[in-house]
């Protein structure tokens, strides 16, 4: 299948900075790619679709300007959390689909801010 | 909107045996797409198996099948001769058809943890 990249794995920033989340899509071109949190224990919470060369749909009640998606090539989409609080420390999954209907998933990224 | 409910948050069952996860969803769209995906403890997500709405016909992927009741909107998973490797998360997911050329977005069911014993 299709393979995603997702990097960092985990990353432990401190309060106040901004962290760079990257999604990559290896061997196949990703129009549209999906961002989402989870928190422990639960369900995938999508934050948004990222559109390449275009702006972002952000989800209802999902803060465009602290959660900063750029989708500038065909298989490079980038999540930034801007002005990190501990209240955004969770885990973050990208997903990109080939043509068809199988998402494809990256490893997640375990962001935890002190 | 569609909406997607598995009312089991947990499941434990012991090796070998067989143990089906339920999930309901709700929509007004006639074609469309379910899925099963694993969460493993590593956390990455997995295809498990995935049902067109259009096919009467219910998928099955070796151990993994699904009951697909179209006019009850329900899509259960079934998985027999159950492994260890089989504890993980299940999450059910609803997905409309594609139309052009966006991609249509996942919906996620709340979850089932399921625990294969030894």
């Amino acid at each position: 299948g299709a393979v995603v990249s997702q990097h960092p794995s985990r990353v432990i920033c401190k309060s106040g900075t901004s962290v760079k989340i990257e999604c990559r899509s290896l061997d196949f071109q990703a129009t549209t790619m999906f961002w989402y949190r989870q928190f422990p224990k639960q369900s995938l919470m999508l934050m948004a679709t990222s559109n390449e060369g275009s702006k972002a749909t952000y989800e209802q009640g999902v803060e465009k300007d602290k959660f900063l998606i750029n989708h500038a090539s065909l298989t490079l989409s980038t999540l930034t959390v801007t002005s990190a609080h501990p209240e955004d420390s969770s885990f973050y999954i990208c997903s990109a689909r080939v043509q068809g209907a199988e998402a494809f998933f990256g490893q997640g990224t375990r962001l935890t801010v002190v | 909107a569609q909406t997607v409910t598995q009312s089991q948050p947990e499941m434990s069952v012991q090796e070998a045996e067989t143990v089906t996860l339920s999930c309901t969803y709700d929509t007004s769209e006639s074609n469309y797409y379910l899925f099963w995906y694993k969460q493993p403890p590593s956390r990455q997500m997995i295809l498990v198996i995935r049902q067109e709405a259009y096919k009467q016909q219910n998928a099955t992927e070796n151990r993994f099948s699904v009951n697909f009741q179209k006019a009850a909107k329900s899509f259960s998973l079934k998985i027999s001769d159950s492994q260890l490797g089989d504890t993980a998360m299940y999450f059910c997911a609803f997905m409309k058809l594609p139309r052009g050329q966006g991609a249509q977005k996942l919906v996620f069911g709340q979850g089932t943890r399921l625990t294969i014993n030894p």
